[in-house]
């Protein structure tokens, strides 16, 4: 099956600080999501972004589908960006079922 | 936004027996829906796709007997924990899929003591 690695594994930063978290997977895939995890555990979606470039706010995102990565980045850290970030992706043959990634903890300090 | 509804949200129970867990798409119908499980400060992992009407499809290595899944209905997919073991304490996770999103309950967390 797909394999979805992340990098870092962990990632400390002082509020204000920019960030990119990088996701690597295997085969090619239908489908590529970003989820913030909260502390509480809530999957909180980012992105759909199984190519391109989007971005939300202090977030964005690009995928490059035919090197099979995506980068997320965060800009002018906050407390509140800390948690776990998964991408996640979706097989050509496995319709609808995630495969998730490794994860990047985050921590963002004051 | 569409809504998954997933309850409880936490359960502690003696070791020995069965936990159910439902898990509602709110407003959309869903003929698919899938379980994961999330161990401490690891990644999700997916246990099984619950399929409407028909019987669930497992992950390799999960046990189908001990995870029971029924999915009577569009709207409703339940994950039954049989004979709980202190190892099954983990983060139960449900998803259903929308438009080009998959969208995710608030998860349960289940002790078994």
């Amino acid at each position: 099956g797909i394999q979805v690695e992340q990098s870092p594994p962990d990632l400390i930063l002082q509020e204000g600080a920019n960030s990119t978290l990088r996701c690597n997977f295997s085969d090619s895939v239908n489908n590529l999501q970003w989820f913030h995890q909260n502390p509480w555990g809530q999957l909180i979606n980012l992105f759909y972004i199984p190519s391109g470039t989007k971005q939300n706010g202090r977030l964005s995102a690009t995928t490059v589908a035919t090197e099979r990565y995506s980068l997320l980045y965060i800009s002018s850290s906050q407390t509140t960006d800390s948690g776990v970030y998964f991408c996640a992706v979706e097989g050509l043959y496995n319709t609808d079922k995630l495969i998730f990634g490794t994860g990047t903890r985050l921590q963002v300090f004051p | 936004g569409a809504v998954v509804s997933q309850h409880p949200s936490w359960v502690i129970c003696k070791s020995g027996t069965s936990v159910k867990i439902e898990c509602r798409s709110l407003d959309f119908q869903a003929t698919t829906m899938f379980w994961y499980r999330q161990f401490p400060k690891q990644s999700l992992m997916l246990m099984a796709t619950s399929n409407e009407g028909s019987k669930a499809t497992y992950e390799q290595g999960v046990e189908k007997d001990k995870f029971l899944i029924n999915h009577a209905s569009l709207t409703l997919s339940t994950l039954t924990v049989t004979s709980a073991h202190p190892e099954d304490s983990s983060f139960y996770i449900c998803s259903a899929p929308g438009p080009n999103i998959q969208y995710f309950g608030a998860g349960t967390r289940l002790s078994v003591l």
